[in-house]
């Protein structure tokens, strides 16, 4: 059974940059036929999709995130990574990761959720 | 963008009664391209249904998806305790949106 389990700080101050690390067990990011994504949900809200990656490293984002958003694969430490640059308030939110099926894009296997909160 | 729009906002119904969920999205979207998820208070969110209509591993009878183009719906046949969360259905298009969710509440 795959397992996710995203890691990083809780507390970010504003215009620094919040980093969060996805684990994967169970199963190698590097197995064919899934990719693997960054999702959030504000408090209260509903969920957004941040980006996903493939295994070889090439990403693609939501056009309204692009500019502040990288995600990053290590397939040595079976992760993947999210770095959201020069955050405010608004990026206040519980960040998921999540397996993608790469043919018809749901997500199937989910993190728990980690409670990113952005504050001085 | 796609936009998903659900109805009703909240649904009010009792254990034992049967559910639809709707699913309206502002372009058409291949049936492949649709699932729906549960999300329970405080956990994470869990495939239900993809492809329109095809059930998750280990996701009851009880749920069933139908629908094409732009009109989709979430059928929950025999409402159990555990079933009362909410749901959001989520397209494939350009970019991967969710609806804004349906809450589904004990009358």
């Amino acid at each position: 059974q795959v397992q996710l389990q995203e890691s990083g700080p809780g507390l970010v101050k504003p215009s620094e940059t919040l980093s969060l690390t996805c684990a994967v067990s169970g199963g190698s990011i590097s197995g064919g036929g899934f990719l693997w994504s960054w999702l959030r949900q504000h408090p209260g809200q509903g969920l957004e999709w941040i980006g996903y990656i493939y295994s070889s490293g090439s990403a693609f984002y939501n056009p309204s995130l692009k500019r502040l958003v990288k995600i990053s694969v290590d397939t040595s430490k079976n992760h993947f990574s999210l770095r959201v640059n020069s955050v405010t308030a608004a990026d206040t939110a519980v960040y998921y990761c999540a397996r993608t099926d790469g043919n018809y894009y749901h997500f199937d296997y989910w993190g728990q959720g980690t409670l990113v909160t952005v504050s001085s | 963008e796609i936009v998903l729009t659900q109805s009703p906002g909240t649904l009010s119904l009792s254990p034992g009664e049967r559910a639809t969920l709707s699913c309206r999205a502002s372009q058409s979207v291949p049936s492949s391209y649709l699932a729906w998820y549960q999300q329970r208070l405080g956990q994470a969110p869990r495939l239900l249904i993809y492809g329109t209509s095809s059930r998750a591993t280990g996701i009851p009878d009880r749920f069933s998806g139908s629908g094409s183009e732009t009109d989709f719906t979430l059928t929950i046949s025999r409402l159990e305790p555990e079933d009362f969360a909410v749901y959001y259905c989520q397209q494939y298009g350009r970019s991967l949106t969710f609806g804004q969710g349906t809450r589904l509440e004990i009358k």
